[in-house]
Protein backbone atom coordinates (compact mmCIF):
# COMPACT_ATOMS: atom_id res chain seq x y z
CA UNK A 1 0.00 0.00 0.00
CA UNK A 2 1.03 3.61 -0.59
CA UNK A 3 2.93 4.71 2.40
CA UNK A 4 4.35 8.41 3.09
CA UNK A 5 7.17 8.54 6.21
CA UNK A 6 8.05 12.03 7.79
CA UNK A 7 10.22 12.67 10.85
CA UNK A 8 7.96 12.45 13.87
CA UNK A 9 10.61 13.51 16.12
CA UNK A 10 10.14 17.55 16.38
CA UNK A 11 12.99 19.62 14.28
CA UNK A 12 14.62 21.98 16.78
CA UNK A 13 16.93 24.70 14.93
CA UNK A 14 17.90 27.89 16.06
CA UNK A 15 16.36 31.21 14.61
CA UNK A 16 18.82 32.45 11.17
CA UNK A 17 19.88 28.86 10.69
CA UNK A 18 17.96 26.59 7.90
CA UNK A 19 15.34 23.76 8.58
CA UNK A 20 15.52 20.97 6.06
CA UNK A 21 11.95 18.92 6.48
CA UNK A 22 12.20 15.18 4.73
CA UNK A 23 9.15 13.33 3.13
CA UNK A 24 9.71 9.47 2.19
CA UNK A 25 7.25 7.34 0.02
CA UNK A 26 7.00 4.07 -1.21
CA UNK A 27 4.80 1.87 -3.29
CA UNK A 28 4.27 5.19 -5.86
CA UNK A 29 5.10 7.26 -8.86
CA UNK A 30 3.08 10.58 -7.95
CA UNK A 31 2.69 13.04 -10.47
CA UNK A 32 3.20 15.52 -7.87
CA UNK A 33 3.92 16.58 -4.00
CA UNK A 34 2.37 18.99 -1.95
CA UNK A 35 3.91 20.52 1.46
CA UNK A 36 1.64 22.35 3.64
CA UNK A 37 1.94 23.92 7.12
CA UNK A 38 -0.34 23.50 10.04
CA UNK A 39 -0.76 25.69 13.10
CA UNK A 40 -2.54 24.17 16.26
CA UNK A 41 -6.29 24.46 16.17
CA UNK A 42 -5.93 25.49 12.31
CA UNK A 43 -6.66 23.81 9.31
CA UNK A 44 -3.48 23.48 6.85
CA UNK A 45 -1.74 25.80 4.79
CA UNK A 46 -0.76 25.23 1.10
CA UNK A 47 2.51 25.96 0.66
CA UNK A 48 4.10 24.89 -2.67
CA UNK A 49 3.79 21.86 -5.14
CA UNK A 50 6.56 20.11 -7.17
CA UNK A 51 5.70 18.12 -10.44
CA UNK A 52 7.34 15.02 -11.13
CA UNK A 53 9.37 16.62 -13.95
CA UNK A 54 10.69 19.16 -11.82
CA UNK A 55 13.70 18.94 -9.83
CA UNK A 56 13.25 21.96 -7.58
CA UNK A 57 10.79 24.71 -6.77
CA UNK A 58 11.38 28.32 -4.82
CA UNK A 59 9.10 30.26 -3.13
CA UNK A 60 11.02 33.46 -1.17
CA UNK A 61 12.68 31.64 1.93
CA UNK A 62 11.01 28.34 0.68
CA UNK A 63 12.74 25.37 -1.34
CA UNK A 64 11.52 21.98 -2.39
CA UNK A 65 13.22 19.46 -3.97
CA UNK A 66 11.88 16.28 -5.30
CA UNK A 67 13.72 13.06 -6.40
CA UNK A 68 11.47 10.71 -7.90
CA UNK A 69 14.27 7.83 -7.70
CA UNK A 70 15.37 8.17 -3.83
CA UNK A 71 11.40 9.33 -3.53
CA UNK A 72 12.24 11.81 -1.95
CA UNK A 73 10.99 15.43 -0.88
CA UNK A 74 13.30 17.93 0.94
CA UNK A 75 11.52 21.05 2.53
CA UNK A 76 13.79 23.82 3.12
CA UNK A 77 13.26 27.35 4.81
CA UNK A 78 16.28 29.53 4.97
CA UNK A 79 17.18 32.17 7.15
CA UNK A 80 14.04 30.77 9.85
CA UNK A 81 12.00 33.07 12.35
CA UNK A 82 10.57 32.42 15.30
CA UNK A 83 7.09 32.88 13.10
CA UNK A 84 8.01 29.37 10.84
CA UNK A 85 6.98 27.57 14.13
CA UNK A 86 4.53 25.31 13.08
CA UNK A 87 3.82 21.66 11.75
CA UNK A 88 4.89 20.99 8.02
CA UNK A 89 3.39 18.04 6.13
CA UNK A 90 3.48 16.94 2.87
CA UNK A 91 0.58 15.05 0.43
CA UNK A 92 0.88 13.07 -2.65
CA UNK A 93 -2.23 12.68 -4.77
CA UNK A 94 -3.88 9.14 -4.63
CA UNK A 95 -4.47 7.70 -7.26
CA UNK A 96 -3.16 10.60 -9.65
CA UNK A 97 -6.41 12.69 -8.84
CA UNK A 98 -7.86 15.04 -6.25
CA UNK A 99 -7.70 12.56 -2.80
CA UNK A 100 -4.53 13.93 -0.98
CA UNK A 101 -2.54 10.90 0.81
CA UNK A 102 -0.53 13.26 3.93
CA UNK A 103 2.52 11.98 5.83
CA UNK A 104 2.22 12.59 9.98
CA UNK A 105 3.90 15.73 9.75
CA UNK A 106 7.08 17.38 11.27
CA UNK A 107 7.20 20.04 14.45
CA UNK A 108 9.41 22.53 13.37
CA UNK A 109 10.00 24.68 16.97
CA UNK A 110 12.59 27.97 16.04
CA UNK A 111 14.38 29.19 19.10
CA UNK A 112 15.77 32.75 19.39
CA UNK B 1 -16.14 34.23 1.45
CA UNK B 2 -12.98 35.03 2.86
CA UNK B 3 -12.20 31.35 3.34
CA UNK B 4 -13.51 28.12 4.42
CA UNK B 5 -15.40 28.27 7.17
CA UNK B 6 -16.96 25.41 9.63
CA UNK B 7 -19.40 24.82 12.19
CA UNK B 8 -19.12 24.38 14.91
CA UNK B 9 -15.75 24.43 16.05
CA UNK B 10 -16.14 22.11 18.89
CA UNK B 11 -18.54 19.45 19.67
CA UNK B 12 -18.77 17.57 22.80
CA UNK B 13 -21.29 14.16 22.46
CA UNK B 14 -22.31 11.31 24.15
CA UNK B 15 -21.52 7.83 22.71
CA UNK B 16 -24.43 7.03 20.15
CA UNK B 17 -25.54 10.36 19.37
CA UNK B 18 -26.16 11.96 16.32
CA UNK B 19 -24.01 14.35 15.21
CA UNK B 20 -23.49 17.32 12.34
CA UNK B 21 -20.82 18.90 11.16
CA UNK B 22 -21.33 21.86 8.20
CA UNK B 23 -18.79 23.23 5.73
CA UNK B 24 -18.84 26.47 4.22
CA UNK B 25 -16.83 26.42 1.53
CA UNK B 26 -15.23 29.17 -0.98
CA UNK B 27 -17.97 30.87 -2.94
CA UNK B 28 -17.33 29.23 -6.95
CA UNK B 29 -15.40 26.47 -5.77
CA UNK B 30 -17.24 23.28 -7.09
CA UNK B 31 -15.20 20.95 -5.24
CA UNK B 32 -15.50 19.84 -1.59
CA UNK B 33 -13.75 17.39 0.41
CA UNK B 34 -14.30 16.49 4.02
CA UNK B 35 -10.73 14.45 6.12
CA UNK B 36 -10.28 13.60 9.18
CA UNK B 37 -7.22 14.40 11.86
CA UNK B 38 -6.80 12.28 14.75
CA UNK B 39 -3.90 13.84 17.03
CA UNK B 40 -0.67 13.39 15.92
CA UNK B 41 -1.64 12.61 12.29
CA UNK B 42 -1.72 13.85 8.87
CA UNK B 43 -5.61 14.52 7.42
CA UNK B 44 -7.53 11.47 6.14
CA UNK B 45 -9.74 11.50 3.40
CA UNK B 46 -13.01 10.70 3.51
CA UNK B 47 -15.15 12.00 0.64
CA UNK B 48 -15.09 14.37 -2.27
CA UNK B 49 -18.09 16.54 -3.51
CA UNK B 50 -17.86 18.25 -7.27
CA UNK B 51 -21.12 19.86 -7.33
CA UNK B 52 -23.67 18.15 -5.46
CA UNK B 53 -22.78 14.63 -6.08
CA UNK B 54 -20.11 12.60 -3.91
CA UNK B 55 -17.73 11.60 -6.41
CA UNK B 56 -15.85 9.81 -4.30
CA UNK B 57 -16.79 8.28 -1.17
CA UNK B 58 -13.72 5.55 -0.54
CA UNK B 59 -12.67 6.94 2.59
CA UNK B 60 -15.34 6.81 4.70
CA UNK B 61 -15.32 4.20 7.44
CA UNK B 62 -18.53 2.88 7.37
CA UNK B 63 -22.04 3.56 6.81
CA UNK B 64 -22.38 5.42 10.50
CA UNK B 65 -21.06 8.40 8.44
CA UNK B 66 -22.93 10.16 5.39
CA UNK B 67 -21.81 13.78 3.41
CA UNK B 68 -24.72 15.62 1.57
CA UNK B 69 -24.00 18.81 -0.31
CA UNK B 70 -27.76 19.33 -1.44
CA UNK B 71 -26.62 23.00 -3.68
CA UNK B 72 -23.36 22.35 -4.48
CA UNK B 73 -22.30 24.54 -2.11
CA UNK B 74 -22.73 23.95 1.58
CA UNK B 75 -21.98 20.75 2.91
CA UNK B 76 -22.63 18.62 6.05
CA UNK B 77 -20.68 15.13 7.19
CA UNK B 78 -23.38 13.65 9.56
CA UNK B 79 -22.57 10.66 12.04
CA UNK B 80 -24.82 8.11 13.39
CA UNK B 81 -24.47 6.58 16.32
CA UNK B 82 -21.35 8.16 17.31
CA UNK B 83 -17.99 5.88 18.98
CA UNK B 84 -15.25 7.44 20.83
CA UNK B 85 -12.81 6.33 17.94
CA UNK B 86 -15.17 8.96 16.46
CA UNK B 87 -13.55 11.47 18.23
CA UNK B 88 -11.01 13.54 15.85
CA UNK B 89 -10.46 16.65 13.45
CA UNK B 90 -12.68 16.89 10.82
CA UNK B 91 -11.70 19.07 8.15
CA UNK B 92 -13.57 20.70 5.17
CA UNK B 93 -11.48 21.69 2.36
CA UNK B 94 -12.38 23.20 -1.36
CA UNK B 95 -11.04 24.09 -4.16
CA UNK B 96 -12.22 25.98 -7.32
CA UNK B 97 -12.70 22.78 -9.69
CA UNK B 98 -10.67 19.07 -9.26
CA UNK B 99 -11.22 18.16 -13.01
CA UNK B 100 -7.40 17.92 -13.92
CA UNK B 101 -6.14 17.45 -9.95
CA UNK B 102 -3.17 19.27 -9.27
CA UNK B 103 -5.64 22.49 -7.36
CA UNK B 104 -4.33 24.04 -4.19
CA UNK B 105 -7.12 22.76 -1.88
CA UNK B 106 -8.09 25.23 1.31
CA UNK B 107 -8.91 23.89 4.29
CA UNK B 108 -10.61 25.35 7.14
CA UNK B 109 -10.01 25.82 10.86
CA UNK B 110 -11.77 21.90 11.39
CA UNK B 111 -14.56 20.93 14.21
CA UNK B 112 -13.10 19.42 17.44
CA UNK B 113 -15.07 16.18 17.58
CA UNK B 114 -15.14 14.73 21.11
CA UNK B 115 -17.52 11.30 21.96
CA UNK B 116 -17.97 10.75 25.88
Amino acid sequence: SQKIEQNSEALNIQEGKTATLTCNYTNYSPAYLQWYRQDPGRGPVFLLLIRENEKEKRKERLKVTFDTTLKQSLFHITASQLADSATYLCALPMDSSYKLIFGSGTRLLVRP
Amino acid sequence: GAGVSQTPSNKVTEKGKYVELRCDPISGHTALYWYRQSLGQGPEFLIYFQGTGAADDSGLPNDRFFAVRPEGSVSTLKIQRTERGDSAVYLCASSLNSRGAQETQYFGPGTRLLVL
